[in-house]
This record gives structure tokens, C-alpha cells and sequence, in this order.
């Protein structure tokens, strides 16, 4: 089974420190994805990559920024958190479009 | 960019009832996926349904893709108390992106 890991389950920040979250999956899969998830609004795309170096933006990107420089791992770089920031962050991977995409288990940031 | 719209947006039915959730979408897609969602987990995948086909069953599951209308329906038979959980429709857009639409939540009563 893909075993996708997010760094931390739990975070909490303040308001304007740059935040990391760090995504790695073990199974050489060329898609990477980090959804934010909200009640009432499901999963909304914020970056994704196909591939070392690649990335594209999602559907709100904004506040946001991504790095890929190893296959495996996929950062979401929060450059000045706000509050309006805090949520569920999901990443995902899978191996290309034609099979299903395997989830972390989240990580529920909280920015004060 | 689009999302799958997803409808109802919750369901409540007694034990032992199907369960039918639906997705419609507005452009082209490689696939649609479903996944399930149980309160405080991740992500788990249920069915994958390409482009070019209708109907895909798994277990009690049962998945239906109508390209013309753009909409594909997920049904659950013979419900269990398990099963209660959110569950969310996926589009795979051509170029590798992968939209969520915003779930229906389905609780089961035993």
C-alpha cells in the first residue's frame, strides 16, 4: 500500500510566521496535491505537481507556495499566516491521472 | 476551474436502505473517483469510473458515469450504520488535476 506522511497531525502558529508543511509519499507516484479542507466546502485545490520541479496552481492559491525538488516530497510553504489560514491540510499523490490518488491522514493547523 | 457539485449535501436513512448521491460537473474529465471520508480520518478511495464507460460495481456499490449530462450517481445497497460517513465525488480534469466537489454527508441509523 502508498503510504503518504504528513510531518505533523496538529500544528499551531501565530499570525505572520512562515509556516512548512511537509508531505512525503514512498511509492515513486508522479502526482502530488495539497487540499485544504473546510466544513461545508469539501477539498479545494491548492497546488499540485506532476512532476520534480513542476508545479500548478490550484483553485486558491493565494497565500500560498509549493516546492518540489525530490520526487517524493511535496512542501506547502504558508510565507505569512493569517488566521483565515487555519483549516484541515490534506496532501494526496498518485501514480498518474487513470488511477486513484492515496491521502495523508491531514494536518489540522491552527493560526492564532 | 470547475468542482463537482454534489447533491443532496446530507442524507439521513434507516439500516438496511440504499443510499444514492449524486455529482454533476460542467467540463470534460479523464475519470471521476468517489472516496469516503469517516469523521476525524483521511481519504479513502471507493470506485474509479473512466470516461468511456457507465456502470462499475464494487461490494454493495454501485457507480454510474452519463457523459451527455455530465453527472455520475453513487448508490450504496443495503446500508449498515458503518457506512455513515462523508463522501465526496472527485473529477480527474485531462492535465492531471484532480477537484473535489463539497461531499454529501450520509448517516446511517441503526
Amino acid at each position: 500500500d502508498v503510504k503518504v506522511t504528513q510531518s505533523s497531525r496538529y500544528l499551531v502558529k501565530r499570525t505572520g510566521e512562515k509556516v512548512f508543511l511537509e508531505c512525503v509519499q514512498d511509492m515513486d507516484h508522479e502526482n502530488m496535491f495539497w487540499y485544504r479542507q473546510d466544513p461545508g466546502l469539501g477539498l479545494r485545490l491548492i497546488y499540485f505537481s506532476y512532476d520534480v520541479k513542476m508545479k500548478e496552481k490550484g483553485d486558491i492559491p493565494e497565500g500560498y507556495s509549493v516546492s518540489r525538488e525530490k520526487k517524493e516530497r511535496f512542501s506547502l510553504i504558508l510565507e505569512s499566516a493569517s488566521t483565515n489560514q487555519t483549516s484541515m491540510y490534506l496532501c494526496a499523490s498518485s501514480l498518474h491521472q487513470a488511477v486513484p490518488a492515496s491521502f495523508g491522514a491531514g494536518t489540522r493547523l491552527s493560526v492564532l | 476551474s470547475q468542482q463537482g457539485e454534489e447533491d443532496p449535501q446530507a442524507l439521513s436513512i434507516q439500516e438496511g436502505e440504499n443510499a444514492t448521491m449524486n455529482c454533476s460537473y460542467k467540463t470534460s474529465i479523464n475519470n471521476l473517483q468517489w472516496y469516503r471520508q469517516n469523521s476525524g480520518r483521511g481519504l479513502v478511495h471507493l470506485i474509479l469510473i473512466r470516461s468511456n464507460e457507465r456502470e462499475k460495481h464494487s461490494g454493495r456499490l454501485r457507480v454510474t458515469l452519463d457523459t451527455s449530462k455530465k453527472s455520475s450517481s453513487l448508490l450504496i445497497t443495503a446500508s449498515r450504520a458503518a457506512d455513515t460517513a462523508s463522501y465526496f465525488c472527485a473529477l480527474m480534469e485531462y492535465g492531471n488535476k484532480l477537484v473535489f466537489g463539497a461531499g454529501t454527508i450520509l448517516r446511517v441509523k441503526s
